[in-house]
């Protein structure tokens, strides 16, 4: 299974663009990157996935390097809100179910 | 559509006793996955029911079970509780035969072991 590597930590002011990192130097052809968040705990709430293309959603924007080896999730206008833990997942395209979650980006949005 | 529920929220139980816990997937969706998350170890998968079935299993020991009902309600069972089985545990469901699609997570019973 393809590992996910993120910044422990970032803060971002609110209202400006909150850039999350996330390297996959493993992934394979056939496997996706999805982003999920968790907020005070409770279930992780799905962000956005692509392959290959970068993509947006009225959440978020994925950017998708061209090697694939890493990605860049965009929240264009960071809320305090969207204070959260982010997870970056790895996950084949053969329809495993089974998501490795790495330790994730805790995200902090000051006023 | 509803989304996914999980019962008990809350659990408080002692070393040595067992614990059966309950996930009821969205509507139509027949694949149930379970994961463990605790401060030390994040957030873990236990295993994943489709259609009654086991389809993926991790890497947790014997005492971590589960089952998946026709209806695709899915249980899981801890015997033999012990202290570190102290976690947030969450289970996720999908349609489980779109291979992009997503999983959607439930609130998660918090379980505390004493």
């Amino acid at each position: 299974d393809a590992k996910t590597t993120q910044p422990t930590s970032m803060d971002c002011a609110e209202g400006r663009a909150a850039n999350l990192p996330c390297n996959h130097s493993t992934i394979s052809g056939n496997e996706y990157v999805y982003w999920y968040r968790q907020i005070h705990s409770q279930g992780p709430q799905y962000i956005i996935h692509g392959l290959k293309n970068n993509e947006t959603n009225e959440m978020a924007s994925l950017i998708i390097t061209e090697d694939r080896k890493s990605s860049t999730l965009i929240l264009p206008h960071a809320t305090l809100r969207d204070t959260a833990v982010y997870y970056c997942i790895v996950r084949p395209h053969s329809g495993t179910y089974k998501y490795i979650f790495g330790t994730g980006t805790r995200l902090k949005v000051l006023a | 559509k509803a989304g996914v529920t999980q019962t008990p929220r809350y659990l408080i139980k002692t070393r040595g006793q067992q614990v059966t816990l309950s996930c009821s997937p969205i509507s139509g969706h027949r694949s149930v996955s379970w994961y463990q998350q605790t401060p030390g170890q994040g957030l873990q998968f236990l295993f994943e029911y489709f259609s009654e079935t086991q389809r993926n299993k991790g890497n947790f020991p014997g005492r971590f079970s589960g089952r998946q009902f026709s209806n695709s309600r899915s249980e899981m069972n801890v015997s033999t509780l012990e202290l570190g089985d102290s976690a947030l545990y969450l289970c996720a469901s999908s349609s489980g035969t779109d291979p992009e699609e997503t999983q959607y997570f439930g609130p998660g019973t918090r379980l505390l072991v004493l």
